[in-house]
């Protein structure tokens, strides 16, 4: 059993739409972070989130860390092309990162 | 700064022969780590070096040694590959002490064929 469940494992849609991903797990962090990965890059950190119900905006993004501090989601408004890609997301477990599996993005335009 | 840089880029062994995959970062970081990415797996940890001279297993370090060589510089071996060990490998970096959270950084990745 993986410590983190993300999901939909696999998403398309056609630009413009918007979009919402999944972080949960059965287990309380600290924090937690999630990541872009763009095909052929390495992941690139997007944002922390530290308190029960935070919400973060970066651009289009939106980013909400449960009351409980156990899931988060990633919401994205009128999706682009630009926003393909693997998005992860991540806690810190023991003094090392432990990843979730990925939702894999598709933007059709 | 060029952050984290990995070498080579791309490489096809064949199994029983051994590589080591390149690592180097500008950030002045403390810790680094090496993962592996495979499709429907996410990132698994095989090491990480918290600090210079120090390294520990992760999650997957069953066929892979690390040299910590210096501050800027940590190095993944296969001693003899095998074709389970066919990857996407990452190398990051990370100084949690200014944040308080681990803020990875990754170099471009490393794809590994082993025939």
């Amino acid at each position: 059993t993986q410590l983190l469940e993300q999901s939909p494992q696999f998403l398309s849609i056609q630009e413009g739409e918007n979009l919402t991903v999944y972080c949960n797990s059965s287990s309380v962090f600290s924090s937690l972070q999630w990541y872009r990965q763009e095909p052929g890059e390495g992941p690139v950190l997007l944002v922390t989130v530290v308190t029960g119900g935070e919400v973060k905006k970066l651009k289009r993004l939106t980013f909400q860390f449960g009351d409980a501090r156990k899931d988060s989601s990633l919401h994205i408004t009128a999706a682009q092309p630009g926003d393909t890609g693997l998005y992860l997301c991540a806690v810190e477990y023991g003094n090392k990162l432990v990843f979730g599996a990925g939702t894999i993005l598709r933007v059709k335009s | 700064n060029a952050g984290v840089t990995q070498t080579p880029k791309f490489q096809v062994l064949k199994t029983g022969q051994s590589m080591t995959l390149q690592c180097a970062q500008d950030m002045n970081h403390n810790s680094m780590y090496w993962y592996r990415q495979d499709p429907g797996m996410g990132l698994r940890l095989i090491y990480y070096s918290a600090s210079e001279g120090t390294t520990d297993k992760g999650e997957v370090p069953n066929g892979y040694n690390v040299s910590r060589l210096n501050k800027r510089e940590f190095s993944l071996r296969l001693e003899s590959a095998a074709p389970s060990q066919t990857s996407v490998y990452f190398c990051a970096s990370s100084d949690s002490w200014t944040s308080g959270v681990l803020d990875q950084y990754f170099g471009p990745g490393t794809r590994l064929l082993v025939l």
